[in-house]
């Protein structure tokens, strides 16, 4: 059983540019999350999806940054015209339907974003 | 609001036992898991305790107390490989998982 996969590894943008970053689950896990990580810090959460819902987005910028979860194909983290600021590790994490009783992520390898 | 402390830095030598301690303030709470992270990696999950009282994984336990918001993650016989981030993230209402910035653990030999 293959793990969370997330393509690309790395991304290399110039300022003003789009990223798309994306993020196949898990087999038979529904739920999907993005994070940032900056270098030496935590995990922030940015957005939970479910298939084709965004169920908590409470830590996605206002602007620029999208996600989705379409019924087919992986999750899509989007940024429009990115920004020095927007250099980071993004993990995407799924984990199975909540009727297991715990919570448990499993964390894709990262897309690690430099903005030029 | 949201708050989340654990220490920034902890060090121990190999063989020894360290305990890791969280102590949060969510809206909502289901349970609090651990994670473990390597430089440049992912993090794996560790424990996830939704009851009070003591989980143990190997070398590894969890502990929560609900009514005191606390928990705390004990690794035994410490490995140079157990060097990483270790971080608590509790499970809140909504079924969303906050994570804090963790706590680095520095093995010596």
């Amino acid at each position: 059983n293959a793990g969370v996969m997330q393509n690309p590894r790395h991304l290399v943008r110039r300022r003003g540019q789009e990223a798309r970053l994306r993020c196949s689950p898990m087999k038979g896990h529904s739920h999907v999350y993005w994070y940032r990580q900056l270098p030496e810090e935590g995990l922030k959460f940015m957005v939970y999806l479910q298939k084709e819902n965004i169920i908590d987005e409470s830590g996605m910028p206002k602007e620029r940054f999208s996600a989705e979860f379409p019924k087919e194909g992986p999750s899509i983290l989007r940024i429009q015209q990115v920004v020095r600021g927007d250099s980071a590790a993004y993990f995407c994490a799924s984990s199975p339907p909540r009727s297991s009783g715990v919570d448990e992520q499993f964390f894709g390898p990262g897309t690690r974003l430099t903005v030029l | 609001g949201q708050s989340l402390e654990q220490p920034s830095e902890v060090t121990a030598v190999e063989g020894a036992i360290v305990q890791i301690n969280c102590t949060y303030q969510t809206s909502g709470f289901y349970g609090l898991s651990w994670y473990q992270q390597h430089d440049g990696g992912a993090p794996t999950f560790l424990s996830y305790n939704a009851l009070d009282g003591l989980e143990e994984t190997g070398r590894f336990s969890s502990f929560l107390s609900r009514s005191d918001s606390y928990g705390y993650l004990l690794l035994q016989e410490l490995q140079m490989k157990d060097s990483a981030s270790y971080f608590c993230a509790p499970q809140t209402g909504g079924f969303k998982t906050i994570f804090g910035a963790g706590t680095r653990l520095f093995v010596k030999a």
